[in-house]
């Protein structure tokens, strides 16, 4: 089945560092990707979604300048956490769903342990 | 506003018995239905779906069913295994380019 790498696993960083995290579709062109956050015992929460090539569009409530995207190519996505602060750290999660056909599952990454000390 | 709802956090089943687990929404305009399996700092996993145009999907030992009239859909894992002990997220779409909208996930631990 379809496979989508997220990297790295696991950050722990001091406050005030930049962290970013990749996420790649190994066997799929991913026209759409997504980047959510999950807190702990709460449901996934949306934060942003980015088509190949276009700015991300970002959920409410979501700061832009915070949370970078990019989606530069069809396989590839990143999501940076700029001057991370301890509240910033959660599960991050990405997700790709390739073609337009409506039945097409999104696939999700195994996520990153973001961790800001 | 919860637009998918996982009524309940938790769920105990004996081995080799039936999970059944269930999930109601609210947008009548959701018209695609998935399952999603996530074990504890892993992504979720796709596991079945449904379109609204359908009832019933079937996947070897899962299966979805779909009640329209009622907003409601269902998990059915029979027979249920210890490794299929995880978090179970329901999800709704509206249309094809349509965000996932998640419920809070049912905990299934499936007993020896």
């Amino acid at each position: 089945g379809a496979v989508v790498s997220q990297h790295p696993s696991r950050v722990i960083c001091k406050s005030g560092t930049s962290v970013k995290i990749e996420c790649r579709s190994l066997d799929f062109q991913a026209t759409t990707m997504f980047w959510y956050r999950q807190f702990p015992k709460k449901s996934l929460m949306l934060m942003a979604t980015s088509n190949e090539g276009s700015k991300a569009t970002y959920e409410q409530g979501v700061e832009k300048d915070k949370f970078l995207i990019n989606h530069a190519s069809l396989t590839l996505s990143t999501l940076t956490v700029t001057s991370a602060h301890p509240e910033d750290s959660s599960f991050y999660i990405c997700s790709a769903r390739g073609g337009s056909e409506w039945n097409q599952p999104q696939h999700f990454g195994d996520g990153t342990r973001l961790s800001i000390l | 506003d919860q637009q998918v709802k996982q009524n309940s956090p938790s769920l105990s089943v004996q081995e080799g018995r039936i999970s059944i687990l269930n999930c109601d929404y609210t947008n009548s305009m959701f018209d695609y239905f998935l399952w999603y399996k996530k074990y504890p700092a892993e992504g979720p996993t796709f596991l079945i779906s449904i379109s609204s145009i359908k009832d019933k999907n079937e996947d070897g030992r899962f299966t979805v069913f779909l009640n329209k009239s009622a907003k409601h859909l269902s998990l059915h894992i029979v027979p249920s295994q210890p490794g299929d002990s995880a978090v179970y997220f329901c999800a709704a779409r509206r249309g094809s380019q349509g965000n996932l909208i998640f419920g809070k996930g049912t905990k299934l631990s499936v007993k020896p």
